[in-house]
C-alpha cells in the first residue's frame, strides 16, 4: 500500500517561511504533487515534483527526494490568506492517474 | 484554465433517499473523473475512478451499490448515494483530469456537501 504522513498543524507568523513535510512510503509512483484547499473549498494544484530537486513557482516550492522517501512544501512570505490545509500526493504507478493523498497539515499563519 | 463544477453544492436528504451528486469538466474533455469522500478536518479518500463509456473501478471497502457512478459522456460523470444513511454525511469533492494532459495534475471541484438526517 501507500502511505504519505504530513504533520497536522503548523502554525507561522505572517511574513515568515515555512516548511511542510511529507514522508511517504510507497512502492512507486510518478510525481509528488502539493494542493491547498481553504476551508469548504476545493482542492487547488500549487506544485508538482516529477524528478528530484527543487521547483519553484512565486512564493511557493516544492523538493523531492525519492532515495530518502521525502518531499516538502516550502512558504515564503506567508501571508494571512496562507492560512488553510496543504496535501502532498503522489501519482500511482498504473494507468488511472489517480492520486493518494497525504495526511494534510493545517497551517494557521498569525499576525 | 480548466474549471470542474458540481451541483449541488449543498443537499440535505432524509435516511433512506438517494442523491445524485454532478460533475462537469466546463472547458475541456475528460475521460477519467474521480470521487472523493472529505470528514471534516481530515484528508481526501479517494472512493472510485470514472472512465467515459466504461464501469467505474471503486477503491477497497467503498460498497459499488451504495455509491452508483456514471460518466456517460466525457464531460460528466454523476455520483448517486443510495439509500442513504446519516453516516454518508460527508463533503464529496469530483476532480477531473485533461484527456490532453501529460501532467498527472487533477482540477478538482467546489464539493457538495451531503447532510443526511
Amino acid at each position: 500500500g501507500q502511505s504519505l504522513e504530513q504533520p497536522s498543524e503548523v502554525t507561522a507568523v505572517e511574513g515568515a517561511i515555512v516548511q511542510i513535510n511529507c514522508t511517504y512510503q510507497t512502492s512507486g509512483f510518478y510525481g509528488l504533487s502539493w494542493y491547498q484547499q481553504h476551508d469548504g473549498g476545493a482542492p487547488t494544484f500549487l506544485s508538482y515534483n516529477a524528478l528530484d530537486g527543487l521547483e519553484e513557482t512565486g512564493r511557493f516550492s516544492s523538493f523531492l527526494s525519492r532515495s530518502d522517501s521525502y518531499g516538502y512544501l516550502l512558504l515564503q512570505e506567508l501571508q494571512m490568506k496562507d492560512s488553510a490545509s496543504y496535501f502532498c500526493a503522489v501519482r500511482s504507478l498504473d494507468s488511472s492517474y489517480k492520486l493518494i493523498f497525504g495526511s494534510g497539515t493545517r497551517l494557521l499563519v498569525r499576525p | 484554465g480548466a474549471v470542474v463544477s458540481q451541483h449541488p453544492s449543498r443537499v440535505i436528504c432524509k435516511s433512506g433517499t438517494s442523491v445524485k451528486i454532478e460533475c462537469r469538466s466546463l472547458d475541456f474533455q475528460a475521460t477519467t473523473m474521480f470521487w472523493y469522500r472529505q470528514f471534516p478536518k481530515k484528508s481526501l479518500m479517494l472512493m472510485a475512478t470514472s472512465n467515459e463509456g466504461s464501469k467505474a473501478t471503486y477503491e477497497q471497502g467503498v460498497e459499488k451499490d451504495k455509491f452508483l457512478i456514471n460518466h456517460a459522456s466525457l464531460t460528466l460523470s454523476t455520483l448517486t448515494v443510495t439509500s442513504a444513511h446519516p453516516e454518508d454525511s460527508s463533503f464529496y469533492i469530483c476532480s477531473a483530469r485533461d484527456s490532453r494532459d501529460r501532467v498527472s495534475e487533477q482540477y478538482f471541484g467546489p464539493g457538495t456537501r451531503l447532510t443526511v438526517t
